[in-house]
């Protein structure tokens, strides 16, 4: 069965202080994975993607994630981070020219001041 | 434009009632989704069109019926729904034709449903 894991439900971080939020993915083939951020009454936004290349991928407001096929993890990291970033963090796996995205359960994100 | 929008934001609706979600693109994409998400849960897919196209149907009760009537517009006409049907849902679209592109998913800010 295909499926994405985040292993932490909450992560709590200081301002300032780099951040990781886990993913884990077990699928077929070669996935193209995501990271989605949701704010509060907000639809999801698409933050980066990983399709192949570079294993370090660079996303939007600082964010950037590493892909590590030996250890089918796909980890969101930020160096920094900012109050604003607290939010619903959404890791996600589609397959190669698929339409069906599978949705890790999300870790929520608190940045404290 | 990178926009999705979805009309209304909220909506209460009784069990015998009829009513319709929209949303709209303008972006060019040629696939667009539903999806249903309970609080603090991931989005569940309920159905995807393809140039106009139902193309994917998540074994969604009948008494969700989508409608693609053109490229930019989606529609969610509900009707007899039940209380466990509350929810956000969620419009999306992406691009369709190259592989790399078409699987990033924009996303609507969801119509908020109460049902009484």
């Amino acid at each position: 069965a295909q499926s994405v894991a985040q292993p932490e439900d909450q992560v709590n971080v200081a301002e300032g202080n780099p951040l990781t939020v886990k993913c884990t993915y077990s699928v077929s083939g070669n996935p193209y994975l995501f990271w989605y951020v949701q704010y509060p009454n907000r639809g999801l936004q698409f933050l980066l993607k990983y399709i192949t290349g570079d294993n370090l991928v660079k996303g939007s407001y600082g964010f950037e994630a590493e892909f590590n096929k030996s250890q089918t993890s796909f980890h969101l990291k930020k160096p920094s981070a900012l109050v604003s970033d607290s939010a619903l963090y959404f890791c996600a796996v589609t397959h190669r020219g698929g339409f069906k995205t599978i949705f890790g359960a999300g870790t929520r994100l608190f940045v404290k001041a | 434009d990178t926009e999705v929008t979805q009309t209304p934001k909220h909506l209460v609706m009784g069990m015998t009632n009829k009513k319709s979600l929209k949303c709209e693109q303008h972006m060019g994409h040629r696939a667009m989704y539903w999806y249903k998400q309970k609080a603090k849960k991931p989005p569940e897919l309920m159905f995807v069109y393809s140039y106009e196209k139902l193309s994917i149907n998540e074994s969604v009760p009948s008494r969700f019926s989508p409608e693609c009537p053109n490229s930019s517009l989606l529609n969610l006409h509900l009707h007899a729904l039940q209380p466990e049907d509350s929810a956000l849902y969620l419009c999306a679209s992406s691009q369709v034709g190259e592989i790399g592109r078409r699987e990033t998913q924009y996303f609507g800010p969801g119509t908020r449903l109460l049902v009484l």
